[in-house]
């Protein structure tokens, strides 16, 4: 079956533009994960959703920064007003269930680019 | 947050074994051991998990020590494909991964 797949894979933005990114997680998966990866370091979690509800957004760098997923599947990042330093790879992970031994599936990013 | 260290880069030859390490001291008695590589350009692809056992798959070997404050993700006989970075992280329970800077691998024909 299909993967996780991300939209678009490539970005670029205006400084003070908005954007949106788009996940598609695995059909049935039940938790979502977006991640941001700065050049040369991993990635840093940025919010969780298990199925419609957001869990945890302690990872969001900032209120300009909104992520949701109205319908428990497809899942949207948001970023108003992006600034030079969102410049990043933004990765989607889905899996089973959140439990600790199950296994994150990644989309292959979005890679974000701020002028 | 349990933490975990592991070297910066590490090289390895072609059709040779390599062990990677890492330490996890901070461990807890419910933290899961996963490991995860990220191929160039690509995202994080899963490896492998244990707990407290030995585990094997198609990719790779876990070993954990007997006092789990560390763990050596053991892949058999390397190839160029594997030239990644390899994140070992701790998992107890809902949370997100908190991934490191993990081990960049070098594998030389």
């Amino acid at each position: 079956g299909a993967g996780v797949s991300q939209s678009p894979r490539y970005k670029v933005a205006k400084r003070g533009q908005d954007v949106a990114l788009r996940c598609d997680p695995i059909s049935g998966h039940v938790s979502l994960f977006w991640y941001q990866q700065a050049l040369g370091q991993g990635p840093e979690f940025l919010t969780y959703f298990q199925n419609e509800a957001q869990l945890d957004k302690s990872g969001l760098p900032s209120d300009r920064f909104f992520a949701e997923r109205p319908e428990g599947s497809v899942s949207t990042l948001k970023i108003q007003r992006t600034q030079q330093e969102d410049s990043a790879v933004y990765l989607c992970a889905s899996s089973l269930a959140g439990q600790a031994y199950n296994e994150q599936f990644f989309g292959p990013g979005t890679r974000l680019t701020v002028l | 947050d349990a933490k975990t260290t592991q070297p910066n880069s590490m090289e390895s030859n072609e059709e040779e074994p390599v062990h990677l390490p890492c330490n996890h001291s901070t461990i807890s008695g419910t933290d899961y051991i996963h490991w995860y590589r990220q191929l160039p350009s690509q995202g994080p692809e899963y490896v492998i998990h244990g707990l407290t056992s030995n585990v094997n798959n198609r990719m790779a070997s876990l070993a954990i020590a007997e006092d789990r404050k560390s763990s050596t993700l053991i892949l058999h006989r390397a190839t160029l494909r594997d030239a990644a970075v390899y994140y070992c992280i701790l998992r107890d329970g809902l949370e997100d991964m908190r991934f490191g800077a993990g081990t960049r691998l070098t594998v030389k024909p």
